[in-house]
């Protein structure tokens, strides 16, 4: 198997433009997750999807920030507008399922810069 | 007070050294507990799971679990350099917490 995919890898943008990111779980997963990573906030959950239904975006910082995930497949994960304190890695994890014993399998990550 | 909590290093150790690395967290009620390690620039990757009181072992990785003093650590027996990176302790109780990393970093 592939893995979790997630593009594009490094994206920069400047401070008022929308930005999408993308990620295909393992095939088979039925859980998904995007996570941001900083260096001030270390990893933070923003929300995860179950059989394609979002479940928990309660870390998910501001209406700005949107996600869906229209298929098993795929899913995004959308800033609108974007601002410079949104730079961070992007995430995107999946696994067979939530219970105590399920290993969550991380993407490569999407380092966002806004300027 | 954070959920998830772990110095941050960095923590040093001679190459052959024993590592050990601890986190504290705060939900009584969590489940299970999970080493991950994140190399520079890389994505986290599992390396140990833990669900009940005790030591479990995998390799030159042990896991220790208490939790009545709510803490979990990890031994890295024979440090390598290739064991230099960031270790995160995460705890799943509603969701999977993160703590922020310890950075560690074996000499040779």
């Amino acid at each position: 198997d592939a893995g979790v995919i997630q593009s594009p890898r490094h994206e920069v943008t400047e401070m008022g433009q929308e930005v999408t990111l993308r990620c295909k779980p393992i095939s088979g997963h039925d859980y998904l997750f995007w996570y941001r990573q900083t260096m001030m906030r270390g990893l933070e959950l923003l929300i995860y999807f179950n059989n394609n239904v979002p479940i928990d975006d309660s870390g998910m910082p501001e209406d700005r920030f949107s996600a869906k995930m229209p298929n098993a497949s795929f899913s995004t994960l959308k800033i609108q507008p974007s601002e410079p304190r949104d730079s961070a890695v992007y995430f995107c994890a999946s696994s067979v399922g939530s219970s105590r014993t399920d290993t969550q399998y991380f993407g490569p990550g999407t380092r966002l810069t806004v300027l | 007070q954070k959920e998830v909590e772990q110095n941050s290093g960095p923590l040093s150790v001679p190459e052959g050294a024993i590592a050990s690395l601890n986190c504290t967290y705060s939900d009584r009620v969590s489940q299970s507990f999970f080493w991950y390690r994140q190399y520079s620039g890389k994505s986290p990757e599992l390396i140990m799971s833990i669900y009940s009181n005790g030591d479990k072992e995998d390799g030159r990785f042990t896991a220790q679990l208490n939790k009545a003093s709510q803490y979990v650590s990890l031994l890295i027996r024979d440090s390598q350099p290739s064991d230099s990176a960031t270790y995160l302790c995460a705890v799943l109780g509603n969701k999977l917490v993160f703590g922020a990393g310890t950075i560690l970093r074996v000499k040779s």
